[in-house]
């Protein structure tokens, strides 16, 4: 398995330029994430789904879009880039069993580092 | 709401002593906790978890942690500390609110220094 695979590894964007960070996970997990890191500080959840087709907010969506069309792929959309949003951007994905909801683990991706400037 | 705070931003140690990684944290129900490594320009890794049942927990590459209820604690440790063991160290704590989509609270990070 290669587990959880983000590309691009490094972007550099332009004030207002979109873009799309690719997350695609081969574990058949029904969980999938997406953190951003900043300097010196830990991961915090921007978007994450719980299945094809669902999607809901984390805790710092401004500015963020995603889709899950199916349950290996979960792209991350920046529609108009601001220097705030330079960060390194992970994807995690973990497999959520009903039976035991708070067992699960995630597993991250290599990671995506993005410059806004 | 939930929190995880390490209270090092950089731990140093000699080869071979042992080493711990400080985390508290503050939940207002049952914890979940997590160890996450970093290695440089690489993702998280995941080291180990605390669920339930026994306060010490053994995890990858010879690390354990011991899970502290009265003190709101989960140290990292290892009794011999390796070189290739300098990192980048993350806990986390899992948000039990329902809405919440099982996410990870991360504390800050602690760099684990091992110099030979």
């Amino acid at each position: 398995n290669a587990g959880v695979t983000q590309t691009p590894k490094f972007r550099i964007l332009k004030i207002g330029q979109s873009m799309t960070l690719q997350c695609t996970q081969d574990m058949n997990h029904n969980y999938m994430y997406w953190y951003r890191q900043d300097p010196g500080m830990g991961l915090k959840l921007i978007y994450y789904s719980v299945g094809a087709g669902i999607t809901d907010k984390g805790e710092v969506p401004n500015g963020y879009n995603v889709s899950r069309s199916t349950t290996e792929d979960f792209p991350l959309r920046l529609e108009l880039a601001a220097p705030s949003q330079t960060s390194v951007y992970f994807c995690a994905s973990s497999y959520l069993d009903l039976a035991a909801p708070t067992t699960d683990t995630q597993y991250f991706g290599p990671g995506t580092r993005l410059t806004v400037l | 709401a939930q929190s995880v705070a390490q209270p090092e931003d950089q731990v140093n140690v000699a080869e071979g002593n042992p080493l711990t990684v400080k985390c508290t944290y503050s939940v207002s129900g049952n914890p979940y906790l997590f160890w996450y490594v970093q290695y440089p320009n690489r993702g998280l890794q995941f080291l180990l978890k605390y669920i339930t049942g026994d306060n010490l927990v053994k995890g990858s590459y010879g690390f354990e942690a011991e899970f502290n209820k009265s003190q709101t604690s989960f140290h990292l440790k290892k009794p011999s500390a390796l070189v290739s063991d300098s990192a980048l160290y993350f806990c986390a704590v899992r948000d039990m609110r329902n809405n919440a989509g099982n996410m990870l609270t991360f504390g800050g990070g602690t760099r684990l220094m091992v110099k030979p």
